[in-house]
């Protein structure tokens, strides 16, 4: 049975900085791994989705890697601004095309 | 192109009470799914339907909890009766997985609705 877990649960930091949240996953049979952001009271906005094949994605100031290996994945995102803040979702597709979800991280950029 | 379609966004009821969520999907995706997401935890999956049919349903609470797809399309999730504890944002996604376009990874990604938030007063 498939275990998503993100690490840390809430983080602040001032704007300007970059930062690395976590995601590890129990089951390495994935055929990807996607990237959330969820800003309050809304939906999943999909920022990366990453191939089982490959290895990282970027899109502007947000990369993703991945290490199937490892179960593994981490969310780069540089030079934060507070527009950033949001809660950042994982989830592992596999099995029979289901998506699992870790409890994400609840990121602050200070101005 | 059109996004995953929620609605209501917003619903109240009170317990023992009886409430429906309607979902429609991005046209030709075949995979739908319904998430549960209760406030600081992340989405469960409740059910997954390719076409009009069950993939999964195994962590769906089947003595209240209903969903059907009719005709491969819109789908509703229906809770009766409703418990304090069903309070949540109720989000539903879907893929193309299943729609003729084979197994390729790039089909797998979901999009996801914007939720309806349940408050069970």
């Amino acid at each position: 049975k498939q275990e998503v877990t993100q690490i840390p649960a809430a983080l602040s930091v001032p704007e300007g900085e970059n930062l690395v949240l976590n995601c590890s996953f129990t089951d390495s049979a994935i055929y990807n791994l996607q990237w959330f952001r969820q800003d309050p009271g809304k939906g999943l906005t999909s920022l990366l989705l990453i191939q089982s094949s490959q290895r990282e994605q970027t899109s502007g100031r947000l990369n993703a890697s991945l290490d199937k290996s490892s179960g593994r994945s981490t969310l780069y995102i540089a030079a934060s601004q507070p527009g950033d803040s949001a809660t950042y979702l994982c989830a592992s597709c596999s099995g029979t095309y289901k998506y699992i979800f870790g409890t994400g991280t609840r990121l602050k950029v200070l101005a | 192109e059109a996004g995953v379609a929620q609605s209501p966004r917003y619903k109240i009821i009170e317990k023992r009470q009886s409430v429906a969520f309607w979902c429609n999907p991005i046209s030709g995706h075949a995979t739908l799914y319904w998430y549960q997401q209760i406030l600081g935890q992340g989405p469960k999956l409740l059910i997954q339907f390719q076409n009009n049919g069950v993939v999964d349903d195994s962590q769906l609470p089947k003595d209240r909890f209903s969903a059907e797809r009719l005709k491969g399309v819109d789908s509703t999730l229906k809770i009766q009766p409703a418990k304090l504890e069903d309070s949540a944002v109720y989000l539903c996604a879907s893929s193309l997985i299943g729609a003729g376009y084979g197994a390729s990874y790039m089909n797998t990604e979901a999009f996801f609705g914007q939720g309806t938030r349940l408050t069970v007063v």
